[in-house]
Order: C-alpha cells, then sequence, then structure tokens
C-alpha cells in the first residue's frame, strides 16, 4: 500500500518571500500521478498543482512548483511571493493509475504567511 | 456550471443513531467518492461508486455504506454512530476512465458532530 508523508506540521512564511512544503512518499509503482491540494478555513480542496510520474520535468504553476525526485520518491512544493491567500493547510497526494484511481492523502502542513 | 454540491453543511448526532449525507457529482462526472477527514488530519478514503455499485473500498467498516443513483447522485450512510465517526466527510467526483488524468473534484464537504 501506498503512503504519503508531510514531516512539517506547521510552517509559516513573511509575505512575498518563499516557501518549500516537503512531501515523500513510498509506492512500488512506477508510474504515478502526485498531487498538491490546499484546503482553506472553507474547508474546499482546491488543486494547486499536479505530476505526473513520467515526466522528468517538474510541474509549475504561475507562483507554485514542484520539485519531484523520482528516486528519492520526494515531491516537495515551493510558493514564491507569497500572499496573504495563500494561507491554508496543504495536502500532498498520490494516486495510482490503476483501477478506482483514488486518492491517498499525507497529514498535511498548515502554512501561515505573515504580513 | 455547478461544481460538486454536498448537504447538509453540518450535522449532529447521537452516538448509536445514523447519519445519511448526499453529494451531486459536477456535472457530467459518472463516479463519485467519498473520504472521511478527522480533525487536523488528512482525508482517508472510504469507497466509491460507479453504475451504481461500489467499486473500490477503503479500509472502513460495514457500518459505513453507500448508494450511487442513477443520475450518479450519491448517499453515504453511516450506522451506530461513535464519537470517532465525527468528522468532515468530503465528497469527490470524476470521469470513470481506465487510465488517464481524470482529475477529481471535491465538494465543500459535511461536519458531521457526533454527541
Amino acid at each position: 500500500a501506498q503512503t504519503v508523508t508531510q514531516s512539517q506540521p506547521e510552517m509559516s512564511v513573511q509575505e512575498a518571500e518563499t516557501v518549500t512544503l516537503s512531501c515523500t512518499y513510498d509506492t512500488s509503482e512506477s508510474d504515478y500521478y502526485l498531487f498538491w491540494y490546499k484546503q482553506p478555513p472553507s474547508r474546499q480542496m482546491i488543486l494547486v498543482i499536479r505530476q505526473e510520474a513520467y515526466k522528468q520535468q517538474n510541474a509549475t504553476e504561475n507562483r507554485f512548483s514542484v520539485n519531484f525526485q523520482k528516486a528519492a520518491k520526494s515531491f516537495s512544493l515551493k510558493i514564491s511571493d507569497s500572499q496573504l491567500g495563500d494561507a491554508a493547510m496543504y495536502f500532498c497526494a498520490y494516486r495510482t493509475l490503476n483501477y478506482g484511481q483514488n486518492f491517498v492523502f499525507g497529514p498535511g502542513t498548515r502554512l501561515s504567511v505573515l504580513p | 456550471d455547478a461544481g460538486v454540491t454536498q448537504s447538509p453543511t453540518h450535522l449532529i448526532k447521537t452516538r448509536g443513531q445514523q447519519v445519511t449525507l448526499r453529494c451531486s457529482p459536477k456535472s457530467g462526472h459518472d463516479t463519485v467518492s467519498w473520504y472521511q477527514q478527522a480533525l487536523g488530519q488528512g482525508p482517508q478514503f472510504i469507497f466509491q461508486y460507479y453504475e451504481e455499485e461500489e467499486r473500490q473500498r477503503g479500509n472502513f467498516p460495514d457500518r459505513f455504506s453507500g448508494h450511487q443513483f442513477p443520475n450518479y447522485s450519491s448517499e453515504l450512510n453511516v450506522n451506530a454512530l461513535l464519537l470517532g465517526d465525527s468528522a468532515l466527510y468530503l465528497c469527490a467526483s470524476s470521469l470513470a476512465m481506465t487510465s488517464g488524468n481524470n482529475e477529481q473534484f471535491f465538494g465543500p464537504g459535511t461536519r458531521l458532530t457526533v454527541l
């Protein structure tokens, strides 16, 4: 079974600065997807960024980028030019390509953005 | 285009009671997955419904059951409620595909409190 670990329960960053959230996972599969989801106090899970394991190039979405190290099973999220609206719980998630394709989530990192 | 909707928003029950939570998938989606998110934790997969049948199930007891209707909406039923069932219940919808990048869209969740 796959597992996802986020070793930073809480992080804080100054507005306009850069922060990196860590995620490691364990799997015996060679192909899969990795995701970062944001959950603000409104509780709605919002997709931040997605990475296909077969792609070597790191995904980027505006101020959000990932550092995907497949051999190390590491998938960190970098947020540049942090904004107050980035404050939320961030979940790293793994999804198999197999039947069902449901997510395995990490325990989350609570990000605070300081003005 | 309405996204994933869930009802009710909040619910309070007592131990031993039964509860039904409802989910309407995003327009065009035919697959519904349910997750339990305990306070301060990541979501845990309960089960997934496709073509009105349970297709995959996580590590949850038989007290948790579900149903999918011909219009693809879904219900989650929990019998003999325990204090530990208190959580945010998330519904996610997607298109059934044997492989590929079929993103799951999450609803805002139902907050269940068991007293």
